[in-house]
């Protein structure tokens, strides 16, 4: 257990449903983050959150809607997402941002298929 | 850009041997680098890191060297065992320092032959 959860593990959906995937991180961190994993790709970083303010956004489309209430919880609101949008999304957290502190953990994962 | 990449896609192992996985950066700034295993169905999890300005890191039945004449990371996993079946990939990290600035590897598949 990396004290960082993801719900739900799966999730199947067409391409015109809103859905949301959900990360806690019990870790006490103050920063959050979202990759996507395809298959056979290095992760690819999506969203970067620091107490609780998005830092960093990687140029990712904006079907995808990233929300951060607060230092341990983190939402990435799916809509009318493409069948390429189909990968494993993980939710990381660190410490901070500093320097000491590079160190990602990683909740398991949200399988995700857009049919 | 630059990235991390990896000598061999899949490696296959004999249960008791020890398993060498390699990793090739091609940033000379890199100043930490980290290796993580991810199983099947499962997030990756962390096994071990070292910062630039060591060239050996030892850990339970882990080690990394690094060595950066030649922009080379390897981890090593003595008396490796079924459970060690996985993917493994290494990150690096490019200054200005902070997690967001990992850049990760595509993976290489070990598999362990009983």
């Amino acid at each position: 257990e990396t004290g960082v959860t993801q719900t739900p593990r799966h999730l199947v959906m067409g391409m015109t449903n809103k859905k949301s995937l959900k990360c806690e991180q019990h870790l006490g961190h103050n920063a959050m983050y979202w990759y996507k994993q395809s298959a056979k790709k290095p992760l690819e970083l999506m969203f970067v959150y620091s107490l609780e303010e998005r830092v960093e956004n990687n140029s990712v489309p904006s079907r995808f809607s990233p929300e951060c209430p607060n230092s341990s919880h983190l939402f990435l609101h799916l809509h009318t997402l493409q069948p390429e949008d189909s990968a494993l999304y993980l939710c990381a957290s660190s410490q901070d941002r500093t320097i000491g502190n590079e160190k990602l953990f990683f909740g398991s994962g949200t399988q995700l298929s857009v049919l | 850009g630059e990235s991390v990449g990896l000598h061999l896609p899949t490696l296959s192992v004999q249960e008791g041997d020890n398993s060498i996985i390699n990793c090739a950066y091609s940033n000379s700034a890199s100043d930490y680098f980290i290796w993580y295993k991810q199983e099947s169905g499962k997030g990756p999890q962390f096994i071990i890191d070292i910062r630039s300005n060591m060239d050996k890191r030892q850990g339970q039945r882990v080690t990394v060297l690094l060595n950066k004449t030649v922009k080379h990371l390897s981890l090593q996993i003595a008396a490796t065992q079924p459970g060690d079946s996985a993917v493994y990939f290494c990150a690096e990290n490019i200054p200005p320092g902070g997690g967001n600035k990992l850049t990760f590897g595509t993976g290489t598949q070990l598999k362990v032959e009983l």
